[in-house]
């Protein structure tokens, strides 16, 4: 089966960088991707990393390394409506599925 | 890109009653199409599964069930609901050769 590990909740202010790491262990492995949800809200796709190295999107960066089963979203220059929960989630090889993480609580702060 | 559509946003139900929560797709032919649940502070859990017209994968076995009688439409339902069945129901579609999914914007229920 595949478990994810990451932080329940991240604090941090306006204008700062946050990283959020996600670790996880599967089966098999074809993916790492981040999906973004507002309180009371849909989940909304961020990036997908199906290579190690750093994947860059405005703002928002994502990290893979295979070898440690290991990611991060990497946020630069926080804005409140980043206040969030953030999702990591890994698909694997046969499976049109994805396995997600708990989430971590992201709360920007003025 | 895809459009997804979900009804009703809100739903309260007594326990014992039936559930049809719907699910259509726009902008996407033979899409993968997923049925999550998430409840309360909680991650998302897959339920349902479906590659094709008909073809349905179960991933936790439960009183719910899962039906695609056309390929961008994808029903979930329940002959009698449980109090534990609270929770936002969430459609996800994906298309051929994509690796992102797009999420519908949610049915939330609560059993009561």
């Amino acid at each position: 089966g595949q478990s994810l590990e990451q932080p329940s909740e991240v604090t941090a202010v306006e204008g700062a960088i946050v990283q959020i790491n996600c670790t996880y262990q599967t089966s098999g492995f074809y993916g790492l991707s981040w999906y973004q949800q507002h309180d009371g809200g849909a989940p909304t796709f961020l990036s997908y990393n199906a290579l190690d190295g750093l994947e860059e999107t405005g703002r928002f960066s994502s990290f893979l390394s295979r070898s440690d089963s290991y990611g991060y979203l990497l946020l630069q220059e926080l804005q409140m409506k980043d206040s969030a929960s953030y999702f990591c989630a890994v698909s694997t090889p046969g499976y049109s599925t994805l396995t997600f993480g708990k989430g971590t609580m992201l709360l920007v702060s003025p | 890109s895809q459009t997804i559509h979900q009804w009703p946003a809100t739903l309260v139900q007594p326990v014992g009653s039936p559930l049809s929560l719907e699910c259509t797709v726009e902008g996407t032919s033979n899409p993968n199409l997923y049925w999550y649940r998430q409840a309360a502070g909680r991650g998302l859990q897959l339920l349902f599964y479906s590659v094709g017209i008909g073809q349905i994968s179960s991933e936790v076995p439960q009183n719910l069930s899962a039906s695609r009688p056309q390929d961008r439409q994808f029903i979930l339902s329940s002959k009698k609901l449980l109090l534990s069945d609270s929770g936002f129901y969430l459609c996800a579609c994906k298309g051929q050769g994509d690796d992102e999914q797009y999420f519908g914007p949610g049915t939330r229920l609560t059993v009561t």
